[in-house]
């Protein structure tokens, strides 16, 4: 068990509305990155939160957006959504391993944009 | 190009049989190195770590050639529960601030 969580497991939406999605991590989990897959594809780097501040992002636009809160949970929002939003959401935590940091995945959010 | 490339699949293979699936990383900065694997509609689960010494974890073998920018991992003697997809994945940073960089991933089917 990595301890990651996420909600909902499903989601549908309509084009142009908003989605917020969320993740729940260990205690002392102090990083969680968010990543989009979709079919076919490998994950694609969204954002990363450090201590609740964004600490890198990949080539996402601004209507994707983040929050870290204390309690080491985290939503990852979007807003106007488009058809090609549609994917596994995954968020991430981060552990030291014996050599590298390694991050683990929660179960993701499949969502379908109609 | 693809900042990770991997073996184009399906790799259709006979229980017991050995595998092999090669990666290529662009980037020679990269510093950490892993290998995933997902089963189908589920989230990514960290198989191994890889490292310059090579490392083996039972029937899997991972290897990393930095001068090369080359990632390997040897499956053996393989069972019907690995038929799964195996991600390739790099990071450009050793500390916990890094982002996974996978590759396309090449699935694995294991047939009785």
């Amino acid at each position: 068990e990595t301890g990651v969580t996420q909600s909902p497991t499903h989601l549908i939406k309509t084009r142009g509305q908003q989605v917020t999605l969320r993740c729940s991590s260990q205690s002392g989990h102090n990083t969680v990155s968010w990543y989009q897959q979709a079919l076919g594809q490998g994950p694609q780097f969204i954002f990363q939160y450090y201590r609740e501040e964004e600490n890198g992002r990949g080539n996402f636009p601004p209507r994707f957006s983040g929050l870290q809160f204390p309690n080491y949970s985290s939503e990852l929002n979007v807003n106007a959504l488009e058809l090609d939003d549609s994917a596994l959401y995954l968020c991430a935590s981060t552990l030291k391993g014996q050599g590298y940091y390694e991050q683990y995945f929660g179960p993701g959010t499949r969502l379908t944009v109609t | 190009r693809k900042e990770v490339e991997q073996d184009p699949g399906p790799f259709n293979v006979p229980e017991g049989a050995t595998v092999a699936f090669n990666c290529t990383y662009s980037n020679s900065a990269s510093q950490s190195f892993f290998w995933y694997r997902q089963d189908c509609r589920k989230e990514p689960k960290l198989l191994m770590s890889v490292y310059s010494s090579g490392n083996e974890d039972g029937r899997f073998t991972a290897q990393l050639n930095r001068a090369s920018q080359y990632i390997s991992l040897l499956i053996r003697d393989s069972k019907l529960s690995d038929s799964a997809t195996y991600l390739c994945v790099v990071t450009d940073s050793y500390n916990q601030g890094g982002k996974l960089i996978f590759g396309q991933g090449t699935e694995l089917s294991v047939k009785p």
